[in-house]
């Protein structure tokens, strides 16, 4: 299978515990997002790389959310001392990208987050 | 803050029926997206209209874009079970390419 992957599928956590997803985009795409998605709700974008440079962070990432693409390949996000409202799905997508076009992405299956 | 507005909130119909979804935004765009999310799955594309095109079908799916009036309209033809699932529209913007804000989604529920 040749899509988006992402790890772990599930994770539950305690509050206050540090967790990380690992994602793995399409090979040829050179752009990565993240988005983290609530029950009810569409997706919010959180960040985004273009090969290994962080091109944007949402200011819903706070100081506690970091993101990490080295080398341009896979990606993972980190989330120190989890709180109970960091609990989510949090989506992976990827895509081509150019500068001024921009094209369809291709999401994971997500990573869904319990904090406890 | 979410940039694009489904409408309706939920959509039931019968097989065979046309279903269409309503999608209004805020700001200028560079394209506008749909995509469907069946319940506890991912997100799969559907169809991507750049700012200068107004009509676009892939298969059963016709999607319209009025740039004057800021909104997009998803026309399903001839539903089938498969279908049910939440449609979401996303827009990307001048200020930033490739950050897609979506809206809050559409549920559609096609019954046998």
């Amino acid at each position: 299978d040749t899509g988006v992957s992402q790890n772990p599928r599930h994770k539950i956590t305690k509050r206050g515990q540090n967790v990380t997803f690992r994602c793995d985009p399409i090979s040829e795409h050179n752009r990565l997002y993240w988005y983290r998605q609530t029950l009810g709700q569409g997706p919010e974008f959180l960040t985004y790389f273009q090969n290994e440079a962080q091109l944007e962070k949402s200011r819903l990432l706070s100081d506690r959310f970091s993101a990490e693409r080295p080398k341009g390949s896979f990606s993972t996000l980190e989330i120190q001392r989890t709180e109970q409202g960091d609990s989510a799905m949090y989506l992976c997508a990827s895509s081509l990208g150019e500068t001024g076009l921009s094209y369809e992405q291709y999401f994971g299956p997500g990573t869904r987050l319990t904090v406890t | 803050s979410q940039q694009g507005e489904e409408d309706p909130q939920a959509l039931s119909i019968q097989e065979g029926e046309n279903a269409t979804m309503n999608c209004s935004y805020k700001t200028s765009i560079n394209n506008l997206q749909w995509y469907r999310q069946n319940s506890g799955r991912g997100l799969v594309h559907l169809i991507l209209i750049r700012s200068n095109e107004r009509e676009k079908h892939s298969g059963r799916l016709r999607v319209t874009l009025d740039t004057s009036k800021k909104s997009s309209s998803l026309l399903i033809t001839a539903s089938r079970a498969a279908d049910t699932a939440s449609y979401f529209c996303a827009t990307d913007n001048p200020d930033s390419w490739g950050k897609l804000q979506f809206g809050a989604g559409t549920q559609v529920v096609v019954t046998p």
